[in-house]
Parts: structure tokens; sequence; C-alpha cells
């Protein structure tokens, strides 16, 4: 089972400010099968990026994925106060999913 | 619009069982696979299985096999997650996902609003 590690497990940042997000894999993942989420308190997950980088119907393009490998990073620009929430990854590999711990954006 | 509908939330007892459903609308239901996935309080998320409803085709987590029954019925749209003896510890949001999936891409895209089980004696 492919482990997901993300950092920071929380990250306290200013609206206006740019956020990275990382997540990092225990084996190469295929970029097809890396997205991630967005979840804001009480509130069901937002699937924000699929295929790494490719953005979800009706997402802002302040936020963007990249990478490839074992190395994965979320990128939100300018933060507004509605950006901040926890972010999970996660991988699809033998047929099983796994998700990252999360990570949690706060202001500071 | 596609949604995902999940019945209410439940409080049950230790031993008790339990069935809490997903309906599906605003698209093919049989044609795309229907997943579960836990959340724990305060914690992150888990995958627990996916489920076909075109053939029923299933596939488990091995964290969640045997602990818990995926089925669907695609004849009313809708999917199940379902316990035969629950425990304090399944206590829990639980939210189905609509998974898309291809030699490209796979990823959830919709999920329901979750449903809250809570387990104590």
């Amino acid at each position: 089972e492919i482990v997901l590690t993300q950092s920071p497990g929380t990250l306290s940042l200013s609206p206006g400010e740019r956020a990275t997000l990382s997540c990092r894999a225990s084996q190469s993942v295929s970029i097809s099968y890396l997205a991630w989420y967005q979840q804001k308190p009480g509130q069901a997950p937002r699937l924000l990026i699929y295929g790494a980088s490719s953005r979800a119907n009706g997402i802002p393009d302040k936020f963007s994925g990249s990478g490839s490998g074992t190395d994965f990073t979320l990128t939100i620009s300018r933060l507004e106060p509605e950006d901040f929430a926890v972010y999970y990854c996660q991988q699809y590999g033998s047929s099983l999913y796994t998700f990252g711990q999360g990570t949690k954006l706060e202001i500071k | 619009e596609v949604q995902l509908v999940q019945s209410g939330a439940e409080v049950k007892k230790p031993g008790e069982s339990l069935k809490i459903s997903c309906e599906g609308s605003g698209y093919s239901f049989s044609g795309y696979w229907i997943g579960w996935v836990r959340q724990m309080p305060g914690k992150g998320l888990e995958w627990m299985g996916i489920i076909f409803p075109g053939d029923s085709d299933t596939r488990y987590s091995p964290s969640f096999q045997g602990q818990v029954t995926i089925s669907a019925d695609k004849s009313i749209s809708t999917a199940y997650l379902q316990w035969s003896s629950l425990k304090a510890s399944d206590t829990a949001m639980y939210y189905c996902v609509r998974r898309v999936f291809s030699s490209s891409w796979s990823y959830f895209d919709y999920w329901g609003q979750g449903t809250l089980v809570t387990v104590s004696s």
C-alpha cells in the first residue's frame, strides 16, 4: 500500500499570501491517479485537482497542482478567507486508494 | 445536476446492525463506480471500498474487508453500506462518492453530504 505523507501538518498564512502544500508518496505514483481535495468545517470534501495538475470543474486558476513520481505540490496563490480549510491528497494504485493525513491551512 | 443524497444520521448500540444509503441522480447511475469514505471524528479520510452498480463488481480496502458490506440496487439508483454488528469504533461520518476511472484519470468527483453514525451504549 502506498502511503502519502503531507506536509506541513498545519500552515499558518495571511490572506493574499501564497500557500505551498506538499504530498510525498512512499513509492512512485502515476500522475494520472493523483488528486487533491479541499474540506471546509462541516462540509463534505470537494475535488480540486485531478491527474496531478488538471483543475476540476469550477475550480479557479489560483489553485494549481504539480509534481511527479513521489513528490507532488498544491499551490494556492493569493489566499482568500474561503481558502482556509483542510487539504488532502489522494492516490490510486494497485486497486487501492489512499489519502494523505491532510494539511490544515489556517489564518495567521 | 449530479447529486448523491445520503440517508440521515443514525444512533445505534454496539452489536446492532445498520444499513445506510446513497441515492444518485442526474447521471447514469449504472455507469459509474460508487465508493464509500470514512472520516472518524477529527480525523482524515479513509477509503473503504467501491462498487460498480452495473454489475455489482465490488472492491474493498484491506482495512475494511470483512468489516462492512457494500451493495447497490441499480433499479433505484442507490448504493448501500452495511454493518452486521457495530462497534463503538465505527462512530464516524461516512461519505459516498462517485468515482471517475479510466486509463487517464481516477478520482472522486461528486460527494454525498455524509451520514453521521454514532455507536454508543
